[in-house]
């Protein structure tokens, strides 16, 4: 699989754990994102990263911590998350975050708190 | 910020009718308007785009319309056939800032 490629694909964790989600593009590209998708609800931005700057950050509860340590590489790290954070946590890039730039998803990595 | 909305939220058509999606957006500094296709299980992907400076765009079956002035925009899927089921979803965006997107339109297409 190229492109956009997220691991795990799927992740079971109790309130009190700490895991990581991991995203690695292979599109040369500048910005990516964090974006969480629940049912019934828009996919909501988390978090731009733009040339490894964070550049947005949509009022995320701090145990979301996000990390870009290349251009190519993206982490969310996780901890004492709450139930209703169970949702689809999809990753994206663009070749930068100007306007009207492609977004190439990965397949995402469904969450699940217990 | 930029608000979203998107009308229905599911859609059935039968195999070779057309549907249309529409969305509202409330910020008229943006000008960039997608949409992504997602299948169930899958990841979404963009399958057309239009930009402030265009009313209405087309890529074979498929067609996006853009009215500025009322700040909505819509697409239109023609001859539709089983493999257009899915989850389609507008966003609107500008410079410097990243999508918003709207919920959702679950389109079931039924042989």
């Amino acid at each position: 699989e190229t492109g956009v490629t997220q691991t795990p694909r799927h992740l079971v964790m109790g309130m009190t754990n700490k895991k990581s989600l991991k995203c690695e593009q292979h599109l040369g590209h500048n910005a990516m994102y964090w974006y969480k998708q629940s049912a019934k609800k828009p996919l909501e931005l988390m978090f731009v990263y733009n040339f490894k700057e964070q550049t947005e950050n949509n009022s995320v509860p701090s145990r979301f911590s996000p990390e870009c340590p290349n251009s190519s590489h993206l982490f969310l790290h996780l901890h004492t998350l709450q139930p209703e954070d169970s949702a689809l946590y999809l990753c994206a890039s663009s070749q930068d975050k100007a306007r009207g730039e492609k977004l190439f998803f990965g397949s995402g990595t469904q969450l699940s708190v217990l | 910020g930029e608000n979203v909305e998107q009308h229905p939220s599911t859609l059935s058509v039968q195999e070779g009718d057309s549907a249309v999606i529409k969305c509202t957006y409330s910020d008229s500094a943006s000008n960039y308007f997608p949409w992504y296709k997602q299948e169930l299980g899958k990841r979404p992907q963009l399958i057309i785009d239009i930009r402030s400076n265009v009313g209405e765009k087309k890529d074979q079956r498929i067609a996006v319309t853009l009215n500025k002035t009322a700040k909505h925009f819509s697409l239109h899927i023609t001859e539709t056939q089983p493999e257009d089921s899915a989850v389609y979803f507008c966003a609107a965006g500008d410079s410097g800032y990243a999508l918003n997107f709207g919920k959702g339109t679950s389109l079931l297409v039924t042989p």
